[in-house]
């Protein structure tokens, strides 16, 4: 069985200051997403890494996949309140249409 | 544009009761559709998924089942519902013929059950 761990489970910082969350797994994925869900509503899709080493920017989030495609990174720079929400990886890695892995998510909190 | 729609998004049953969730999607053919159960600390668990009509894969033995009676529309359903079937489930589709690299999941907006 595949997992992700994502770390931290929960952080809560001021506005402006910078953050990162992290997304590691002992297993290879071929790709992996990042998804954003706010409370009542389904997470929406924020990235999909496909190489190993990519980074990929999101206006102040940026997104890397680990060299050996076991991890991944968000680092998000001068947050604001809108950035609150879940923030969940999922990997892909053994094919087929029900090869997706799901972390527990990390729960930020952007105060004003 | 493609877009998923789910109901109802809140539902209060009692035990025992039966079940039944509904999801459909426009603008697409022949997606992968997919249910999925959001819990408090145990992040998202997928239920079952379907690659076609009437074709259903169960990903964890419980108390529900899933119908895929027409292309666009995922049923999940319960013919007794226990407390333990409490949480935020989710409908999700992805374009059938491709990776999930460069087709993810579109998720619809849930629906909170709460067994009492």
């Amino acid at each position: 069985t595949q997992l992700l761990e994502q770390s931290p489970q929960f952080l809560s910082i001021q506005e402006g200051e910078n953050l990162t969350v992290y997304c590691n797994s002992s297993s290879v994925f071929s790709s992996l997403q990042w998804y954003r869900q706010e409370p009542g509503e389904g997470p929406v899709l924020l990235v999909t890494v496909v190489t190993g080493g990519e980074v990929k920017k999101l206006k102040r989030l940026t997104f890397q996949f680990g060299d050996a495609r076991k991890d991944s990174s968000l680092h998000i720079t001068a947050a604001q309140p809108g950035d609150t929400g879940l923030y969940l990886c999922a990997g892909a890695g053994r094919g087929g249409a029900d090869g997706l892995t799901f972390g527990k998510g990390t729960h930020l909190i952007i105060q004003p | 544009s493609q877009t998923i729609h789910q109901w109802p998004a809140t539902l209060v049953q009692p035990v025992g009761s039966p079940l039944s969730l509904e999801c459909t999607v426009e603008g697409t053919s022949n997606p992968n559709l997919y249910w999925y159960r959001q819990a408090a600390g145990r992040g998202l668990q997928l239920l079952f998924y379907s690659v076609g009509i009437g074709q259903i894969s169960s990903e964890v033995p419980q108390n529900l089942s899933a119908s895929r009676p027409q292309d666009r529309q995922f049923i999940l359903s319960s013919k007794k519902l226990l407390l333990s079937d409490s949480g935020f489930y989710l409908c999700a589709w992805t374009r059938g013929t491709a990776g999930f690299y460069n087709s993810p999941l579109h998720f619809g907006n849930g629906t909170r059950l709460t067994v009492t």
